[in-house]
């Protein structure tokens, strides 16, 4: 049972274009989402986060939407740049049995072309 | 600064060898997790723990030990490795549980033979 999905496995997009990164989950007690960027062979690093209380956030020309009663949250790049190609996971954490319980999305591989 | 560390960066065993990843983290985080990730699969919970001495399971912790002797170490132990244990494995800590982000290690690439 995958609560945390992202569907699009790939997608390409043009330098300058906007890339929007989709990404659905199922329990409601999830109340904070973050996006992470990974590049091969390093770890994943912190984008942008949204807590439940709030539907937008925007860092640059990072900005995450979340959409409550979809349960879909998503994240803009605008505009897209080479170097901002890499595997995008989203992750939800929320209260799991008196503890929080981080979980991720399967990734995203972003392509951005020159 | 150097985040959080893992070592080693790859390593090769062959089925039914133990062996002992290390995480060490320099922010002095209270929480520490083990994550693998697989092809398709993104990343799962193996273990976490919630401060010094503490340790919990996660989504997938069969085959795996840890432990938490010193708040800035997080060791994952494979005590008999089989081959669907390859993998790369990332340690992760947080400050905080709740709304705080994962900052995460390099990983570690490891093949079961």
């Amino acid at each position: 049972d995958q609560q945390v999905k992202q569907n699009s496995p790939s997608l390409s997009v043009q330098e300058g274009r906007i890339s929007i990164l989709n990404c659905d989950y199922t329990n409601s007690m999830f109340d904070y989402f973050l996006w992470y960027k990974k590049y091969p062979a390093e770890g994943p690093t912190f984008l942008i986060s949204i807590s439940s209380i709030k539907d937008k956030n925007e860092d640059g020309r990072f900005t995450v939407f979340l959409n409550k009663s979809a349960k879909h949250l998503s994240l803009h790049i605008v505009p897209s740049q080479p170097g901002d190609s890499a595997v995008y996971f989203c992750a939800a954490s929320g209260p799991t049995s008196g503890t929080y319980k981080y979980i991720f999305g399967t990734g995203t591989r972003l392509k951005v072309l020159a | 600064n150097a985040g959080v560390t893992q070592t080693p960066k790859f390593r090769v065993l062959k089925t039914g060898q133990s062996m002992t990843l290390l995480c060490a983290q320099d922010m002095n985080h209270e929480y520490m997790y083990w994550y693998r990730q697989d092809p398709g699969m993104g990343l799962r919970l193996i273990h976490y723990s919630v401060g010094e001495g503490t340790t919990a399971k996660g989504e997938v912790p069969d085959g795996y030990n840890v432990s938490r002797l010193k708040k800035q170490n997080f060791l994952l132990g494979l005590e008999s490795a089989a081959p669907s244990q390859t993998s790369v494995y990332f340690c992760a800590s947080s400050r905080l549980q709740g709304t705080y982000p994962l900052h995460f290690g390099d990983g570690t690439r490891l093949s079961i033979l």
